[in-house]
């Protein structure tokens, strides 16, 4: 069966550190990967998106890759402060789907203490 | 400057009743979607418009109809409202290109059916 997994319901990390988040799949072919932001009561927000062909996408603290043998992305955010706090999602757009349509993650929930 | 605007924003109904939810996006965008988001379950696609006068069902269509009224607008109805429709809805758009295109979220309908 066709899944994408988000490891972590909840991530908790100290102020400083670097959070990774990390997003499985299984049964798809994905050609882009995206990584959205979001905070309770408000819809998602689109923080970064990755072809299938490349590795690694930076902007400013925030750093996605991916890869495509182990069927995984990584998401980092490096210097965490508590305004990164809020629920992350990782969502595909499968070769084999409409084009533009995505299948989300159910998201991690970041925290970060001061 | 907008961008995905979702009316009403809370509502409560009772079984039975129907209900059309409003979105409308300022961006000029091609593509519009709708989403529930249960505890869970992450997003769920309900249907999308790829372009002005073309709906297609999603992953969980059963129980509602969308209306693509113009390039703007993309309206949810649920005609027979049931408890399991009880989820938090959101609306979202995504511009020109086939592929690789982030969405822009509204804030989301929350709607209780007792």
């Amino acid at each position: 069966s066709q899944k994408i997994e988000q490891n972590s319901e909840a991530l908790n990390i100290q102020e400083g550190k670097t959070a990774t988040l990390t997003c499985n799949y299984t049964n798809y072919s994905p050609a882009y990967l995206q990584w959205y932001r979001q905070d309770p009561g408000r819809g998602p927000v689109f923080l970064l998106l990755i072809r299938e062909n490349e590795k690694e996408k930076r902007k400013e603290r925030l750093k996605v890759t991916f890869d495509t043998t182990l069927k995984q992305s990584l998401f980092h955010i490096t210097a965490s402060q508590p305004a990164d706090s809020a629920t992350y999602l990782c969502a595909l757009e499968n070769y084999g789907g409409s084009q533009g349509n995505l299948i989300f993650g159910k998201g991690t929930k970041l925290s970060v203490k001061p | 400057n907008a961008g995905v605007t979702q009316t009403p924003k809370f509502q409560v109904l009772k079984t039975g009743q129907s209900m059309t939810l409003q979105c409308a996006q300022d961006m000029n965008h091609n593509s519009m979607y709708w989403y529930r988001q249960d505890p869970g379950m992450g997003l769920r696609l309900i249907y999308y418009s790829a372009s002005e006068g073309t709906t297609d069902k999603g992953e969980v269509p059963n129980g509602y109809n969308v209306s693509r009224l113009n390039k703007r607008e993309f309206s949810l109805r649920l005609e027979s409202a049931a408890p399991s429709q009880t989820s938090v809805y959101f609306c979202a758009s995504s511009g020109e290109g086939l592929r690789g295109q982030p969405q822009h979220f509204g804030d989301g309908t929350r709607l209780s059916i007792l």
